[in-house]
C-alpha cells in the first residue's frame, strides 16, 4: 500500500547544482502538489497540478520547475540550487476535489551548501 | 499578518488532561477547514475536517466560528501518543485546490 512515494529521502547539494525530486502516487489522484516546510513558517505551496499535462504555480515557485506527463508522477526540479532552498520538501496528492484531504509523501530533506 | 495564525506552543500537559488549540484565519470567504497532525520529522496527516456545525471524532472535537474567524481543536483525555504538532489548514478562496497551512501548535503530553 504505497500511497505517495518520494525519493530521495535526503540530499546534499552544492550551490548551483541542479537535481530532481521524484514523487509518485498509486491512488490515481488527479491533483498533486509540492510544498516546502521551513521552521516556523508552515507548509508553502511551490507548484501544483490538477491533472496530467496541467501545472500551475503556487506561492513560492521561483527556482523550481515541474512537469506532469502522467497521472502517477510529478517531479520537482531545482534549476540551480541556492542555500535558501534548504528545506524539507513534501509532495502530496488528492482525489477529493476541493476538500483539502491530501495525502503526503514522507518528505525529502534537502541541504544546499 | 499571516493568513492562518496559530500559537506555536508548546502546550505541555499531563496524560488525561483536556487541551484546546485555537487558530484564526484572515479571509472571511474561506470555505473549507481542517486539522492535520504532524509527528516529529514526519509528513502531515489529516486528523479531521471541520464542519460548520462542529464535529467530533472520539476524543477530538473541532469547532468553527465564522463570525470570529477561528477554528478550534479540543483533545480530551490526552494520551502520550497525542504528542505532535497540530496544523490548522484553510482553503484559499481563489482555488479550492490551494490550501493555506498554519505553522502549527506543538503539543507535549507527559506521563
Amino acid at each position: 500500500n504505497a500511497g505517495v512515494t518520494q525519493t530521495p529521502k535526503f540530499q546534499v547539494l552544492k550551490t548551483g547544482q541542479s537535481m530532481t525530486l521524484q514523487c509518485a502516487q498509486d491512488m490515481n489522484h488527479e491533483y498533486m502538489s509540492w510544498y516546502r516546510q521551513d521552521p516556523g513558517m508552515g507548509l508553502r505551496l511551490i507548484h501544483y497540478s490538477v491533472g496530467a499535462g496541467i501545472t500551475d504555480q503556487g506561492e513560492v515557485p521561483n527556482g523550481y520547475n515541474v512537469s506532469r506527463s502522467t497521472t502517477e508522477d510529478f517531479p520537482l526540479r531545482l534549476l540551480s540550487a541556492a542555500p535558501s532552498q534548504t528545506s524539507v520538501y513534501f509532495c502530496a496528492s488528492s482525489g477529493d476535489r476541493g476538500l483539502g484531504i491530501q495525502y503526503f509523501g514522507a518528505g525529502t530533506r534537502l541541504s544546499v551548501l | 499578518r499571516k493568513e492562518v495564525e496559530q500559537d506555536p506552543g508548546p502546550f505541555n500537559v499531563p496524560e488525561g488532561a483536556t487541551v484546546a488549540f485555537n487558530c484564526t484565519y484572515s479571509n472571511s470567504a474561506s470555505q473549507s477547514f481542517f486539522w492535520y497532525r504532524q509527528d516529529c520529522r514526519k509528513e502531515p496527516k489529516l486528523l479531521m475536517s471541520v464542519y460548520s456545525s462542529g464535529n467530533e471524532d472520539g476524543r477530538f472535537t473541532a469547532q468553527l466560528n465564522r463570525a470570529s474567524q477561528y477554528i478550534s481543536l479540543l483533545i480530551r483525555d490526552s494520551k502520550l501518543s497525542d504528542s505532535a504538532t497540530y496544523l490548522c489548514v484553510v482553503n484559499r478562496v481563489d482555488s479550492s485546490y490551494k490550501l493555506i497551512f498554519g505553522s502549527g501548535t506543538r503539543l507535549l503530553v507527559r506521563p
